[in-house]
């Protein structure tokens, strides 16, 4: 089965901009999440969605952040606007909703970069 | 936050030496899992270990499960240069993953 697919893999842009990243999760997965890594850290949760139904946005930075799943398939992450420290690798990850507790399938990532 | 602290950070082994990872975590879980991430690329699973479970095996992995102590070790046998990465725990709570800091496994030839 194809992978978890994002775009684009490198971002460049000055604070106080805004970006985009994209994300194509494997099909028929339900869940979706939006993780950000920072450089020396495991992977922080920032988005969980089921279908195209937010589960848990706790930990997103709702002044800047952004985020939607339209018709329960792509996913969109938006900064805006951006800031030094959300110099990081924004990961997407799916996952199915079968019966018992299942893994979590990762993209390569988007790595961004604040100047 | 980070729910897991992974011990040691840093590793550096030969091939064909066993490496061992330890997890330690603060809250009840439901499932703990591992999780392999290469350099420049999004995370690999390679194990999950549900809290009524003790150890399980795949292939050269074996991973311990201590709820008790809330401690986890991911032991890799026979290693390869291959296997070098950064290796995650992440505890599970219905879906919910948080992830430690890591350990960086370097495996020389």
């Amino acid at each position: 089965e194809a992978g978890v697919a994002q775009s684009p893999r490198y971002k460049i842009i000055e604070k106080r901009q805004s970006v985009a990243f994209w994300c194509n999760p494997i099909s028929g997965h339900a869940t979706l999440y939006w993780y950000q890594q920072i450089l020396g850290q495991g992977p922080k949760l920032l988005i969980q969605f089921q279908n195209n139904g937010v589960v848990d946005d706790s930990q997103l930075p709702k002044d800047r952040f952004s985020a939607e799943r339209l018709k329960g398939v792509d996913s969109t992450l938006k900064i805006q606007p951006a800031k030094l420290e959300d110099s990081a690798v924004y990961l997407c990850a799916s996952s199915s909703l079968r019966g018992g507790p299942q893994p979590q399938h990762f993209g390569d990532g988007t790595r961004l970069s604040i100047l | 936050s980070q729910q897991g602290e992974e011990d040691p950070q840093a590793l550096s082994i030969q091939e064909g030496e066993n490496a061992t990872m330890n997890c330690s975590y603060k809250t009840s879980i439901n499932n703990l899992q591992w999780y392999r991430q290469n350099s420049g690329r999004g995370l690999v699973h390679l194990i999950l270990i549900r809290s009524n479970e003790r150890e399980k095996h795949s292939g050269r992995l074996r991973v311990t499960l201590d709820t008790s102590k809330k401690s986890s070790s991911l032991l890799i046998t026979a290693s390869r240069a291959a296997d070098t990465a950064s290796y995650f725990c992440a505890t599970s709570d219905y879906g919910k993953l948080t992830f430690g800091q890591g350990t960086i496994l370097t495996v020389h030839p």
